[in-house]
C-alpha cells in the first residue's frame, strides 16, 4: 500500500494567517492526490483534486500544488470557518489511502 | 446528489455488518461514477473499503476483500455494504460517497453524513 504522511499533525494559527500543510507519498503518485476538509461530526468535503484543481464552490484562498511524492495545501488567509482537519488521499493505486490528518486549531 | 447511510448501530462480534446507502438527486445506474464505502476508525484515520461501478463491477480493499461484499439495487437507487465476521476492530463511522474520476485520479464527493457502527457483545 502507498503510505501517505502529513505534516504537521496539528497546527495552531490565527485568522488571516497563511498556512501550509504537507503530504508526502511513499512512492511517486504523479498528480493523483486529493485534499479534503473535515469538521467535527461531519463528513469530509472535497477541496482539491488532481493535486491543484479547486473543486467547484471552494473558496480561492485554498490552493494545492505538487507532483510525484510531495504535495502542499495552502490557505492564503485563514478564515474562522477553516479551522478543521485536513486529509490528503492518493488514487494512484488501489487501495486508495489517506493521510492521517492535520488538525488546524485557532491560536 | 445526496447520500444517506442506514443500518444498525450495534453489531455483535462474529456477525455481519450490513449498511445501505440511499442516493437521491441522481441515478446510480448513470455512467461514470464509483459508489464507494469509506470508514473512519477511532485513532486510525480514513480507510477506503471499496466501490461498485455503474456496470456492477466491484473493487475492494485487499485487506478486507475476503470479508466484504458491495452490491447495488438500481430499482431503489441504493448500494450496500456487507462485512462479515466483524470484530471490535471494525468499529467505525461508515461513510458512503460518490467516486468520480478523470484519468487515473479518483476522488470522493459528495459523502453521506456517516453512520456510527459499534461492534460489541
Amino acid at each position: 500500500d502507498i503510505q501517505m504522511t502529513q505534516s504537521p499533525s496539528s497546527l495552531s494559527a490565527s485568522v488571516g494567517d497563511r498556512v501550509t500543510v504537507t503530504c508526502r507519498a511513499s512512492q511517486s503518485i504523479s498528480i493523483y492526490l486529493n485534499w479534503y476538509q473535515q469538521k467535527p461530526g461531519k463528513a469530509p468535503k472535497l477541496l482539491i483534486y488532481a493535486a491543484s484543481t479547486l473543486q467547484s464552490a471552494v473558496p480561492s484562498r485554498f490552493s494545492g500544488s505538487g507532483s510525484g511524492t510531495d504535495f502542499t495545501l495552502t490557505i492564503s488567509s485563514l478564515q474562522r470557518e477553516d479551522f478543521a482537519t485536513y486529509f490528503c488521499q492518493q488514487s494512484y493505486n488501489i487501495p486508495y489511502t489517506f493521510g492521517q490528518g492535520t488538525k488546524l486549531e485557532i491560536k | 446528489v445526496q447520500l444517506q447511510e442506514s443500518g444498525p448501530g450495534l453489531v455483535k462480534p462474529s456477525q455481519t455488518l450490513s449498511l445501505t446507502c440511499t442516493v437521491s438527486g441522481g441515478s446510480i445506474s448513470s455512467g461514470g461514477y464509483y459508489w464507494t464505502w469509506i470508514r473512519q476508525r477511532p485513532g486510525k484515520g480514513l480507510e477506503w473499503i471499496g466501490y461498485i461501478y455503474h456496470t456492477g463491477s466491484t473493487y475492494y480493499n485487499p485487506s478486507l476483500t475476503s470479508r466484504i461484499i458491495i452490491s447495488s439495487d438500481t430499482s431503489k437507487n441504493q448500494f450496500s455494504l456487507k462485512l462479515i465476521s466483524v470484530t471490535a476492530a471494525d468499529t467505525a463511522v461508515y461513510y458512503c460517497a460518490r467516486g468520480d474520476r478523470v484519468g487515473l485520479n479518483n476522488w470522493f464527493d459528495p459523502w453521506g453524513q456517516g453512520t456510527q457502527v459499534t461492534v460489541s457483545s
